[in-house]
């Protein structure tokens, strides 16, 4: 069966300092993968998704990035975090070619 | 442009209640496919089901069923003799079916709290 790793689950992290959350697959190969970010009490907002290593399409463009070193590993990057990107950061994958998406437990990001 | 309407933002039903989730869709394709997912306390989405655009037939499973409606591009969640681990944030979706770049996007409605009393 395939689980879905993140971490770390909550992070508390001042502006300006940088950011790494990791994103882990297991029991699948070749997945789309996918970032989204929950702002409290709003719905889900897709950052990034990838269809296979070394490919990332942004939806939207702000000081976050993404990059896919191994098949299923996801990482969301920051040099410099602004207050507006606290929130819950969820990370999914797919199977190509079918539609479910299937979410990880979330990292919740507080910056101060 | 795809869009998901979730209008009620909150519900609060008394256990044992039945209870209706809306959704309503907006989408230009002829082929597409609707979500339902779970968000709990915890925080995880958690995948309930998916109903494609060709397939109008009710489902159902469990105490949860759903009610596909081209007509007024509606796909409502009713959840029967709800229970308080009912209790959670519901969202739909909608993903078309080709997006070019060989992944399949889903737009998310804003969700409904659902919230069980014992």
């Amino acid at each position: 069966s395939q689980t879905i790793h993140q971490w770390p689950a909550t992070l508390v992290q001042p502006v300006g300092s940088p950011l790494s959350l990791e994103c882990t697959v297991e029991g699948t190969s070749n997945p789309n993968l996918y970032w989204y970010r929950q702002a409290a009490g709003r719905g889900l907002q897709l950052l990034f998704y990838s269809v296979g290593i070394g490919q990332i399409s942004s939806e939207v463009p702000q000081n976050l990035s993404a990059s896919r070193p191994q098949d299923r590993q996801f990482i969301l990057s920051s040099k410099k975090l602004l207050l507006s990107d606290s929130g819950f950061y969820l990370c999914a994958w797919s199977r190509s070619r079918t539609y479910e998406q299937y979410f990880g437990p979330g990292t919740r990001l507080t910056v101060t | 442009a795809q869009k998901v309407t979730q209008a009620q933002t909150e519900i609060s039903v008394v256990e044992k209640e039945d209870v209706t989730l809306d959704c309503v869709y907006e989408t230009r394709d002829t082929t597409y496919y609707l979500f339902w997912y779970k968000q709990p306390p915890s925080g995880e989405l958690v995948f309930l089901i998916r109903r494609n655009s060709f397939d109008e037939q009710n489902e159902i499973s469990g105490r949860y069923s759903w009610n596909f409606q081209k007509s007024t591009s509606s796909f409502n969640f009713t959840i029967t003799a709800s229970q308080v681990v009912d209790s959670a944030v519901y969202f739909c979706a909608l993903s078309e079916a080709y997006s070019g770049a060989g992944s399949y996007q889903l737009t998310f409605g804003k969700g409904t709290k659902l919230s069980v009393i014992p």
